[in-house]
């Protein structure tokens, strides 16, 4: 079955320094993948999709990219703010068929620190 | 309306009582789910409806556990004996099904606490 891997252990940074996350994926080969930032006590929110066709995709500061060989993306967030600590989280879809549900991994921590 | 939203936002109970938990997804989303959140633990999938189809049950942890979707829209997340380890933050989710991608909108949660 589909498998994502993300950093469990929580990731602390200077501000103004660049954070890097990573996810994983085993199994099979997905369309596309999606980034969410979680706030304590919130839903997760969207941040970011990118295609199986494209390899860098930005926003402001934000990063990702999506190595379909590795079977690796990187969420990087530059110049980062303490006002982006939060847990980060990766989202594949199915492999195949009408069903729809998320494949979600269980997220990095990251800190900021002033 | 503007987002996903949920009632109530927090819910506090006694084991063994029922509880209802409500969501109520974005206008003209089709697929709705329920997840729940264990402090510091990743989303566990619970329920996911899309459109007419039957929904996908497979994630309830037991059959103290429902939910239903009225009229393709509104849904509530039922829990009959509620147990301590029942406690945790229940978030529902709504995706348009009209595009290629699947991206979700989250509620802000209920936290339930069993006492």
């Amino acid at each position: 079955s589909q498998k994502i891997e993300q950093n469990s252990e929580a990731l602390n940074i200077q501000e103004g320094k660049t954070a890097t996350l990573t996810c994983n994926y085993t199994n099979y080969s997905p369309a596309y993948l999606q980034w969410y930032r979680q706030d304590p006590g919130r839903g997760p929110v969207f941040l970011l999709l990118i295609r199986e066709n494209e390899k860098e995709k930005r926003k402001e500061r934000l990063k990702v990219t999506f190595d379909t060989t590795l079977k690796q993306s990187l969420f990087h967030i530059t110049a980062s703010q303490p006002a982006d600590s939060a847990t980060y989280l990766c989202a594949l879809p199915p492999r195949a068929g009408n069903n729809r549900k998320l494949i979600w991994g269980l997220g990095t921590s990251l800190a900021v620190n002033p | 309306g503007a987002g996903v939203s949920q009632s109530p936002s927090n819910k506090v109970t006694e084991k063994g009582k029922d509880v209802e938990l409500r969501c109520d997804p974005i206008s003209g989303h089709t697929a709705l789910y329920w997840y729940r959140q264990s402090l510091g633990q990743g989303l566990e999938f619970l329920i996911y409806f899309q459109g007419n189809s039957a929904p996908d049950k497979s994630g309830l942890p037991s059959d103290r556990f429902s939910a239903e979707r009225t009229g393709g829209s509104v849904s509530t997340l039922t829990i009959q004996r509620t147990q301590q380890e029942d406690s945790a933050v229940y978030l529902c989710a709504s995706s348009p099904t009209s595009g290629a991608t699947d991206t979700q909108y989250f509620g802000p949660g209920t936290r339930l606490t069993v006492l």
